[in-house]
């Protein structure tokens, strides 16, 4: 069984620019959610996709958008990037987006830096 | 989702259990209690759930008091491993995600 991966491990970006983060879910999840984790604070809750569509979403502003491929991979795409960006960019994913069947399981995360 | 409260660190032996207190007072009839940690550098790793009755598994046991307004998870044989900060979160069946407060940040000690 193939966990979540995520893509790049760390990257710097300068303020202003626009990023693409990766996701692939583990084997046989159909859900993907994204989480930003700032420097000693617990994970808040970006977005959630399923079947290709954004299926809720947490507080944060449009600039922070994603996508869902027909592989149920994933990608969280930041414009317009901000010094407070600066955070471990979680995914997870589950066999289904409500329910307690169905616990989230983490990818280890990109340390995206804006400068 | 309720909110949880736990304590912001412990240390325990190695060797020795490691007993971890959430409370969650507010916590509804339909919200399970999850528990999750995180091991330095890494995401965060699904320990076990539950939502009344007691649970265990091949990681740790959730202790869930009768009136449901607090919880204790269970490392039976705490390893040096298992630092991490621990999370409790209550979540519905109908809630889309998890709800993270500050953790707490166990350190086991050899």
């Amino acid at each position: 069984e193939t966990g979540v991966t995520q893509s790049p491990t760390h990257l710097i970006k300068t303020r202003g620019q626009q990023v693409t983060l990766r996701c692939s879910s583990q084997s046989g999840h159909n859900t993907v959610s994204w989480y930003q984790q700032a420097l000693g604070q617990g994970p808040q809750f970006i977005f959630q996709y399923y079947r290709e569509e954004e299926n809720g979403r947490g507080n944060f502003p449009p600039r922070f958008s994603g996508l869902q491929f027909p592989n149920y991979s994933s990608e969280l795409n930041v414009n317009a990037l901000e010094l407070d960006d600066s955070a471990l960019y979680l995914c997870a994913s589950s066999l289904q987006p409500t329910g307690n069947n169905s616990p989230l399981h983490f990818g280890n995360g990109t340390r995206l830096t804006v400068t | 989702d309720a909110k949880t409260t736990q304590p912001p660190s412990m240390d325990c032996a190695e060797g020795r259990a490691a007993n971890l207190p959430c409370n969650h007072s507010t916590i509804s009839g339909n919200e399970y209690v999850y528990w999750y940690r995180q091991i330095h550098s890494q995401g965060p790793q699904y320990i076990i759930h539950g939502l009344k009755n007691n649970e265990t598994n091949e990681m740790a046991s959730l202790i869930i008091t009768e009136d449901r307004k607090s919880s204790t998870l269970i490392l039976p044989h705490a390893t040096l491993r298992d630092t991490a900060v621990y999370y409790c979160i209550a979540k519905s069946g109908s809630a889309r995600q998890l709800t993270f407060g500050s953790g707490t940040q166990l350190t086991v000690l050899p």
